[in-house]
């Protein structure tokens, strides 16, 4: 299975600053990659698919970059809103695998 | 829209087995990929299967030998099945659309205690 090590696990930002959530994965997979964010008591929303697209409907201050094996998230301007678990998950082979998460709070 | 909605027992017992429903309006489970993937407490996900709009199944290879998922296209719902569950099963189930290899689409999540 390829192994996606997500960082980090948590972090604190302050309103309006420029946040970065990375994931490595075990093997290269080819921009097949995508980010969810995941409130509290809530099920997950795609924000970032393909690496660098962005869902429709998700606000412009998330996007996504990377190849390879490095991946990153960033946000934009930190939102009160934006406070969330994030994830990433590869689809480049089966099983499909997700990173560990993190937990994103506001300052 | 999609919706999915999954439905089921909270509880089930070790040694049992789990079955879930996940009900979907909005769209044909005859079209495109249908999947289940659960959190498990502490946060891990897990991608567990998916039925395709022929009804062929793919599975996790950690589950192959005790998860099948099945559908009824006349009700629009697609079903798990995991059988021989232990307390490392306790987890929120979700269902999902699959749209090539991302869920853009989520059920609410349901969470099963395996706990005697």
């Amino acid at each position: 299975d390829i192994q996606m090590t997500q960082s980090p696990a948590s972090l604190s930002a302050s309103l309006g600053e420029t946040v970065s959530i990375e994931c490595l994965a075990s093997e290269g997979i080819s921009n097949d990659l995508a980010w969810y964010q995941q409130k509290s008591g809530k099920s997950p929303q795609l924000l970032i698919y393909a690496a660098s697209r962005l869902q429709d409907g998700v606000p412009s201050r998330f996007s996504g970059s990377g190849s390879g094996t490095r991946y990153s998230l960033k946000i934009s301007g930190m939102q009160p809103e934006d406070e969330a678990d994030y994830f990433c998950q590869q689809s480049y082979k089966y099983p499909y695998t997700f990173g560990a998460g993190t937990k994103l709070e506001l300052k | 829209e999609v919706q999915l909605q999954e439905s089921g027992p909270g509880l089930v017992k070790p040694s049992q087995s789990l079955s879930l429903t996940c009900s979907v309006t909005g769209y044909s489970i005859t079209s495109n990929y249908w999947g289940w993937i659960r959190k498990f407490p502490g946060n891990k996900m897990e991608w567990m299967g998916y039925i395709s709009y022929s009804g062929s199944t793919s599975y996790n290879p950690s589950l192959k030998s005790r998860i099948s998922i099945t559908r009824d296209t006349s009700k629009n719902q697609f079903f798990l099945q995991l059988n021989s569950v232990t307390t490392e099963d306790t987890a929120t189930y979700y269902c999902a659309k699959k749209f090539l290899g991302w869920f853009a689409y989520w059920g609410q999540g349901t969470l099963v205690t395996v706990s005697s």
